[in-house]
């Protein structure tokens, strides 16, 4: 089945650790991207990508890093630098040029304490 | 800056009812306009993609539409049914290219009572 993995589903770190998050899609798809979602609230962008090695930050980039080292994986990496880090993270692709429709994983839950 | 409002933020309905989710952009300049579904606790569902040479899209029970002039969209669900009950989410693309990711509102949370 083609689609967007995200893992892990939960995922609890400590106050001053560095966690990464996952984003797998085998729908060649040439853009990707992640949102944050804060309770009550709409979807936040943090970073995009349009191809391989090259990325944008988004509203809040800070105190996020990602790469893009290859056309199916997308992985955001949350850094001590984050202030409010507990949320939930959605990675999203898109086709390419010219195809404008978004497709969403299942998201990754991240709880820092 | 885009800013995106979803009225109402919750509604409640009997099951049958047809209804209407409102969407509104502080800047008209949108290209395409998405809607979604959120289940709790789960990613996004597309359900609706209007582009930017569009002014409704269809399927199934839902009808959605944009009037860019006042930088609004509806989504009209016919016949609401418990399964309908979520979240929707529209979000608009402001870049022209689709490229730049999407300003979303902060949902409309739908309860359908059976």
């Amino acid at each position: 089945d083609g689609g967007i993995t995200q893992s892990p589903k939960y995922l609890f770190r400590k106050e001053g650790q560095n966690v990464t998050l996952s984003c797998e899609q085998n729908l060649n798809h040439d853009a990707m991207y992640w949102y944050r979602q804060d309770p009550g609230q709409g979807l936040r962008l943090i970073y995009y990508s349009q191809i391989v090695n090259d990325f944008q930050k988004g509203d809040i980039a800070e105190g996020y890093s990602v790469s893009r080292e290859k056309k199916e994986s997308f992985p955001l990496t949350v850094t001590s630098a984050q202030k409010n880090p507990t949320a939930f993270y959605l990675c999203a692709s898109r086709p390419g040029t010219g195809i404008y429709e978004q497709y969403f994983g299942p998201g990754t839950r991240l709880t820092v304490t | 800056k885009q800013e995106v409002t979803q009225i109402p933020a919750a509604l409640s309905v009997p099951e049958g009812e047809n209804l209407v989710l409102n969407c509104s952009f502080t800047d008209s300049a949108i290209y395409n306009l998405q809607w979604f579904r959120q289940d709790p606790g789960k990613g996004l569902t597309s359900l609706l993609l209007i582009q930017s040479s569009q002014r409704e899209q269809t399927s199934g029970r839902l009808n959605a539409s944009l009037d860019k002039s006042s930088g609004r969209s509806t989504l009209y669900i016919a016949a609401s049914q418990p399964g309908d009950s979520a979240t929707y989410l529209c979000a608009g693309d402001t870049s022209g290219g689709g490229a730049d990711g999407l300003t979303f509102g902060k949902g409309t949370h739908l309860i359908i009572q059976p």
